[in-house]
């Protein structure tokens, strides 16, 4: 059974500070892994798709790498904001996992002034 | 585009009652799947459907109904609520499968007395 595991739980920051969120899994069968950001009281946005073939996707200020065999995928933030505020999920479409995204239990992010 | 929206928002029941949470996309996507998300648990997948008329359970399916009759509408159905059953519900959809993009909608935040 796939386990994902985010870590660390909490991370506050200073406002433009790079930092790393990190997500491990402990089946490297998988299609392709996603990073969500959640805002309280809201749903999922998705962030970075990242396929089973690639080792990183970029969007702005934002990084996603992935590295399978040691099941390890890593979102780097860049220049940090307070509007990065949120809680960040990563979740797996996994080869024996039919049907559905296994998700980590996130790392709420706070990015003071 | 709307994108995935869900009805109600805020919902309380009694035990017992029944009820179905709503949600719709205008999208046109064929994968759309219903997830609850509870502290210390993440978000866990209830059902999925991968087009209209083809529905399947996922990890926690009991205690809930769905049916897809147009590609547009997914519908939960609470039968019997229960007090395990509070939680906030999400419904995400995608353009064919679980290892797409997913959109989610907003959410239901469901409490059961």
């Amino acid at each position: 059974k796939q386990e994902v595991t985010q870590i660390p739980a909490a991370l506050s920051v200073p406002e433009g500070e790079n930092l790393v969120l990190n997500c491990s899994f402990t089946d490297s069968a998988i299609y392709n892994l996603q990073w969500f950001r959640q805002d309280p009281g809201k749903g999922l946005t998705s962030l970075l798709l990242i396929q089973s073939s690639q080792r990183e996707q970029t969007s702005g200020r934002l990084n996603a790498s992935l590295d399978k065999s040691s099941g390890r995928s890593t979102l780097y933030i860049a220049a940090s904001q307070p509007g990065d505020s949120a809680t960040y999920l990563c979740a797996l479409a996994g080869g024996t996992s039919y049907g559905k995204l296994t998700f980590g239990q996130g790392t709420i992010l706070t990015v003071h002034p | 585009n709307a994108g995935v929206t869900q009805t109600p928002k805020f919902q309380v029941l009694k035990t017992g009652q029944s009820m179905t949470l709503q949600c719709a996309q205008d999208m046109n996507h064929e994968y759309m799947s219903w997830y609850r998300q509870d502290p210390g648990m993440g978000l866990r997948l209830i059902h999925y459907s991968v087009g209209a008329g083809i529905t399947d359970q996922g990890e926690v399916p009991n205690g809930y109904n769905v049916s897809r009759s147009t590609t547009e509408d997914f519908p939960l159905r609470l039968l019997s609520a229960a007090p395990s059953q509070t939680s906030v519900y999400f419904c995400a959809s995608s353009y064919s499968d679980w290892t797409d993009t997913q959109y989610f909608g907003p959410g239901t935040r469901l409490t059961v007395l």
